[in-house]
Formats: structure tokens, C-alpha cells, sequence
């Protein structure tokens, strides 16, 4: 699986928008880009996944660039609930099925 | 309906002897998978279940772990010899036959190995 690099922490003041970022320049043409969470003593969440178009669903946007080697995911209104640490994880949709997690980025939502 | 449950959810045990860990997945998931997380860090993958067979296991660290799982339900993560390096909060998903990808996590099991 191709390696993702994500900025270590991030503040949002809560109601704004999100962003976070994740670099994954190695990415090969048959890996998607999947986001999970992991709020404070809990599992890991998931959030989104895609390919190359951009995806929304009830959580979240992802923004894939056009040359794939880069995302970025948007909650659009940050809560307090969404304080975690943010997983960009690279892999193929088939075969290997293991999530390979780095150290994510520790989002921290500002009252 | 119910998630991915873990047992016991805290376990403290003396180095060197051994420990077992429980993962009741969601109901018909066919999927299961253990991690493991050091505090501060990412997870590690361990083993991978698909049915009762382990196609990857590619993850334990030594032979003093291993894993079964049966009828296709229950999965039993056992580590022998206990080793202060071991402590660390152990995960188990769970996820449907593909084309799912969306994995489903427990609690986690914290051990500490003292």
C-alpha cells in the first residue's frame, strides 16, 4: 500500500469547515484514498473512501486531486464531537485487505 | 443492531504468563481482523480472518501469538508468555464479504503486562 503523509495536528474553531489534508504521492492506479477516525479510548471510525472523483456522504467530503497524489477531507461544521486523530489510509480495493495506519493527524475542535 | 464487541475491556497480567482476548464480530460478517495500538502511535495490523481460515497473518509479531476463529463468529486472540513490550490496546473489525470495504471496530482490549 502506497505511503500517506498527514500534518501531525490541526485547530478548527468549532462551526467552521475542516480540512485536513494527506499527501500520497506513491498512489497507484487500482488504490483508493480512505479516511477513518479515532475519537479519545474509542475504535476507529470510518468516515469516506474514493477513487478519483470527489465523494460526500452524511460525515463528510473528500477532494481527491486530479493527479491523485493528494486529498483532502472536509467536515463541513465542526463540533466538539469531532475532536480525534484523522487516518488517511492508501490501499487496494481487493486482495490486500489489511488497513495500514500511520500516526494521522490530531484534530483539535476550538470551543 | 449490535457492533464488534471485546472482552474482557481492560486485562492486567504479570510477565510471562499468558492471556486471552475476545472479538464477538457483527453477525454475518464474514471479515475479521486484529490490530494492535501502542499508546500514542497508529495501529498494526496483526491477522486477518476470512471465514475460520487466516489467509494473512503476515502481522504477529512472534510465534508466542496466535488466533483462531470458529464458526465463522467468535475469534480468540492468545498471547503466550507475556512480554512488558506487548502492553497495548488490542482491536478487532469486523467487515462484510467484499465488494464491502467499510471495517466495523470494537472497543478494544487494553493490556497491560506488568
Amino acid at each position: 500500500d502506497a505511503k500517506t503523509t498527514q500534518p501531525t495536528s490541526m485547530d478548527c474553531a468549532e462551526g467552521r469547515a475542516a480540512n485536513l489534508p494527506c499527501n500520497h504521492s506513491t498512489i497507484s492506479g487500482n488504490e483508493y484514498v480512505y479516511w477513518y477516525r479515532q475519537i479519545h479510548s474509542q475504535g476507529p471510525q470510518y468516515i469516506i473512501h474514493g477513487l478519483k472523483n470527489n465523494e460526500t456522504n452524511e460525515m463528510a467530503s473528500l477532494i481527491i486531486t486530479e493527479d491523485r497524489k493528494s486529498s483532502t477531507l472536509i467536515l463541513p461544521h465542526a463540533t466538539l464531537r469531532d475532536t480525534a486523530v484523522y487516518y488517511c489510509i492508501v490501499r487496494a480495493h481487493f486482495g490486500n485487505e489489511k488497513l495500514t495506519f500511520g500516526t494521522g493527524t490530531r484534530l483539535t475542535i476550538i470551543p | 443492531g449490535a457492533g464488534v464487541s471485546q472482552s474482557p475491556s481492560n486485562k492486567v497480567t504479570e510477565k510471562g504468563k499468558d492471556v486471552e482476548l475476545r472479538c464477538d464480530p457483527i453477525s454475518g460478517h464474514t471479515a475479521l481482523y486484529w490490530y494492535r495500538q501502542r499508546l500514542g502511535q497508529g495501529l498494526e495490523f496483526l491477522i486477518y480472518f476470512q471465514g475460520n481460515s487466516a489467509p494473512d497473518k503476515s502481522g504477529l509479531p512472534s510465534d508466542r501469538f496466535s488466533a483462531e476463529r470458529t464458526g465463522e463468529s467468535v475469534s480468540t486472540l492468545t498471547i503466550q508468555r507475556t512480554q512488558q513490550e506487548d502492553s497495548a490496546v488490542y482491536l478487532c473489525a469486523s467487515k462484510e464479504a467484499l465488494p464491502a470495504n467499510e471495517q466495523f471496530f470494537g472497543p478494544g482490549t487494553r493490556l497491560t503486562v506488568l
